[in-house]
């Protein structure tokens, strides 16, 4: 079946823009994680979604960064007033129930955002 | 809180060479240890994992053992192809460092490894 998916793969914005990137789990999968990936600081939780809650953001790095969920399926992570630090590969990954330790986590292929 | 420390790299090794990438972990709880591979321009892939020690992940010829003793669980390949060239990341997941359950993965930095002919 399909893997995650992300949209766009790549985005180029001017700092102060916002940028909207979203992503769509594998069906049925009822978990959801965003993470960054920038050569400075590795992979970065930023925040999880059970169904439609996120009942954990503590990877949100400042209040310029919010996500939704929305019908358990496709997220969306918005920064707004974009930063040049914001640049980085911004990671999707889902697991297929409540989750445990032992989950397997499916990422999808990224996207790309350069702000200039 | 938890970390992961893995070798660092780049690591280059000629074809048929025997791989080690060590990795290291500190974890509040009970982890679940997995090694993540990206392979050029395409997204991370779970390579293998283990869920409790003494378990042994295996695929695609490369093996990791949980180590709880010595809190490690090094990655391992008897013969590299060039196929293999990659980055790869060890990772765990630990509900007691889990915001609401969330169970996030916990990253090393990456390593670097390319095979040549």
């Amino acid at each position: 079946g399909a893997g995650v998916s992300q949209s766009p793969s790549n985005k180029v914005t001017e700092k102060g823009k916002d940028v909207e990137l979203r992503c769509d789990p594998i069906s049925g999968h009822t978990a959801l994680y965003w993470y960054r990936q920038s050569l400075g600081q590795g992979l970065e939780f930023l925040i999880y979604f059970q169904g439609n809650s996120a009942p954990d953001k503590s990877g949100l790095p400042s209040d310029r960064f919010s996500a939704e969920r929305t019908g358990g399926s496709v997220s969306t992570l918005t920064i707004q007033r974009t930063q040049q630090e914001d640049s980085a590969v911004y990671l999707c990954a889902s697991s297929l129930r409540p989750p445990a330790t032992t989950d397997t986590q499916y990422f999808g292929p990224g996207t790309r955002l350069t702000v200039l | 809180g938890n970390s992961v420390t893995q070798m660092e790299g780049p690591v280059t090794l000629s074809e048929e060479a025997f791989l080690t990438i060590n990795c290291t972990y500190t974890a509040t709880g009970y982890p679940s240890l997995f090694w993540y591979v990206q392979y050029p321009g395409e997204g991370l892939q779970l390579l293998l994992k283990a869920t409790k020690a003494d378990d042994k992940g295996s695929n695609k010829g490369f093996e990791a053992t949980y180590r709880k003793e010595t809190t490690s669980f090094h990655l391992e390949k008897g013969s590299v192809q060039v196929s293999d060239s990659a980055v790869y990341f060890c990772a765990l997941s630990d509900l007691a460092y889990s915001g609401a359950g969330s169970y996030q993965l916990t990253f090393g930095k990456g390593t670097k490894l390319s095979v040549i002919p």
